[in-house]
C-alpha cells in the first residue's frame, strides 16, 4: 500500500500561472507535514512545513486536512525557476524517518 | 551556511564489490540518516543513527549494509558486496534535533556494473 500518493504529472504550466498540487497519506498516524523541493539529479530541500491551519510563504500556500489525510501546495505566479518535482513528506514524529511521495513534476514555460 | 557533505559524488563498482559512502553532517548536528533514491523513483529511508547507534532502519537496510560514525565528523554507509539493484542516489541528512529539519547532503551517485 503507497504510504503518500501524489500526482506525478508532469504539470506544464506557463509563466504566472496558479497550480495545485495534492497529496494524500495513508498512516492516519502522521504528525508532520512537508513539500520540499527537488531538483533534477539534486538533494530534496525543505520548501515548507505544513500545518493544520494552513500557512503561506510568498508566493507559496500549504493545507492540511487531517480529516481527509490531505495535503496541498499552492503555486501562485509561477516562475520559471519554479520548475522542479515537488515531493509531499510526512512523518509520524518528529524523530522518525521521512516518508517521502514520488513527486508532482512541474514545468513553468515561458 | 552550513552544509552536510557527500564523497564521493560518484562512484562506479563492479557487482559484488564492496563500497563505502561518505558523508560529513553538519557539525552540531546529532541525528544522522541515510536514503536513497533509485532513478525515477521516490526517496526511501535506509537507516537513522544517534548516540553512536543505529536508532530505526528499513526492511532495505539489510546484512549487506552497515553505518559507522569512525570519528566526530564522518558519518559512512558501507555496502558489503553490491548488487545491480543498489545502483542508486544515496542521500546522506542530519538535524539538530530529532523535530527539527533534516539538511540532505547532494548525494552520492553509486553505479553498480
Amino acid at each position: 500500500r503507497k504510504e503518500v500518493e501524489q500526482d506525478p504529472g508532469p504539470f506544464n504550466v506557463p509563466e504566472g500561472a496558479t497550480v495545485a498540487f495534492n497529496c494524500t497519506y495513508s498512516n492516519s498516524a502522521s504528525q508532520s507535514f512537508f513539500w520540499y523541493r527537488q531538483d533534477c539529479r539534486k538533494e530534496p530541500k525543505l520548501l515548507m512545513s505544513v500545518y493544520s491551519s494552513g500557512n503561506e510563504d510568498g508566493r507559496f500556500t500549504a493545507q492540511l486536512n487531517r480529516a481527509s489525510q490531505y495535503i496541498s501546495l499552492l503555486i501562485r505566479d509561477s516562475k520559471l525557476s519554479d520548475s522542479a518535482t515537488y515531493l509531499c513528506v510526512v512523518t509520524v514524529s518528529g524523530n522518525t524517518p521521512l516518508v517521502f511521495g514520488k513527486g508532482t513534476r512541474l514545468s513553468v514555460i515561458a | 551556511e552550513p552544509e552536510v557533505t557527500q564523497t564521493p559524488s560518484h562512484q562506479v563498482t563492479q557487482m559484488g564489490q564492496e563500497v563505502i559512502l561518505r558523508c560529513v553532517p553538519i557539525s552540531n548536528h546529532l541525528y544522522f540518516y541515510w536514503y536513497r533514491q533509485i532513478l525515477g523513483q521516490k526517496v526511501e529511508f535506509l537507516v537513522s543513527f544517534y548516540n553512536n547507534e543505529i536508532s530505526e532502519k528499513s526492511e532495505i537496510f539489510d546484512d549487506q549494509f552497515s553505518v559507522e560514525r569512525p570519528d566526530g565528523s564522518n558519518f559512512t554507509l558501507k555496502i558489503r558486496s553490491t548488487k545491480l539493484e543498489d545502483s542508486a542516489m544515496y542521500f546522506c541528512a542530519s538535524s539538530d534535533s530529532g523535530y527539527n529539519e533534516q539538511f540532505f547532503g547532494p548525494g552520492t551517485r553509486l553505479t553498480v556494473l
